[in-house]
């Protein structure tokens, strides 16, 4: 069964409205868990690192103040899409590492969003 | 940026086995190597992972070079069910770092 869960699947919103994005670990304690984004025919990209407890680390280029992470349970990781564009649309995965077995990382089924 | 090289896309017939390859010259003794698929509007899902020696699951095989540079992930007999974006990968890091995804290779199954 599925380790992660991911929700929505899908989302498609007017042009500046902020989007929730939750992910949930469903089968352990996650204190740390992985925010990807993929645009079309292209690879995965980090996002950002979430922390449960404390401030989100973010790669290079992406702005902590547009995409709003809180990790405040070890079960829970939220990514927020602030004042939404155009240019926001694409496939946000998450990703929580794996604790037994041979899984370095379990990932969600993603979520699409579409921004107009 | 990803560490590691594979060809853009390839094609296999139905019911038949797929070799798919990945260069990864600069691989250090503590590396391990994984492999990740990617099906159409879905998140990856892990396939295999190794350090030295070849392994083997249920979902495939991987041959591991003796130099460590370069790794083939095998699929016996594949499916239509097997057609998706598969991403090799060289993991340097430790358990709370994510993953670096390269561009991986898009595997076409023709029936």
């Amino acid at each position: 069964g599925a380790v992660v869960s991911q929700h929505p699947s899908r989302v498609i919103c007017k042009s500046g409205t902020s989007v929730k994005i939750e992910c949930r670990s469903l089968d352990f304690q996650a204190t740390t868990m992985f925010w990807y984004r993929q645009f079309p025919k292209q690879s995965l990209m980090l996002m950002a690192t979430s922390n449960e407890g404390s401030k989100a680390t973010y790669e290079q280029g992406v702005e902590k103040d547009k995409f709003l992470i809180n990790h405040a349970s070890l079960t829970l990781s939220t990514l927020t899409v602030t004042s939404a564009h155009p240019e926001d649309s694409s496939f946000y995965i998450c990703s929580v590492p794996g604790q037994k077995g041979n899984e370095k990382l379990f990932f969600g089924s993603g979520t699409q969003l579409s921004v107009l | 940026d990803a560490k590691t090289t594979q060809p853009n896309s390839m094609e296999s017939n139905e019911e038949e086995p797929v070799h798919l390859p990945c260069n990864h010259s600069t691989i250090s003794g503590t590396d391990y190597i994984h492999w990740y698929r990617q099906l159409p509007s879905q998140g990856p899902e892990y396939v295999i992972h190794g350090l030295t020696s070849n392994v083997n699951n249920r979902m495939a095989s991987l041959a591991i070079a003796e130099d460590r540079k370069s790794s083939t992930l095998i699929l016996h007999r594949a499916t239509l069910r097997d057609a998706a974006v598969y991403y090799c990968i060289q993991d340097s890091g430790g358990g709370a770092d994510g993953l670096t995804f390269g561009k991986g290779t898009h595997l076409i199954i023709q029936p």
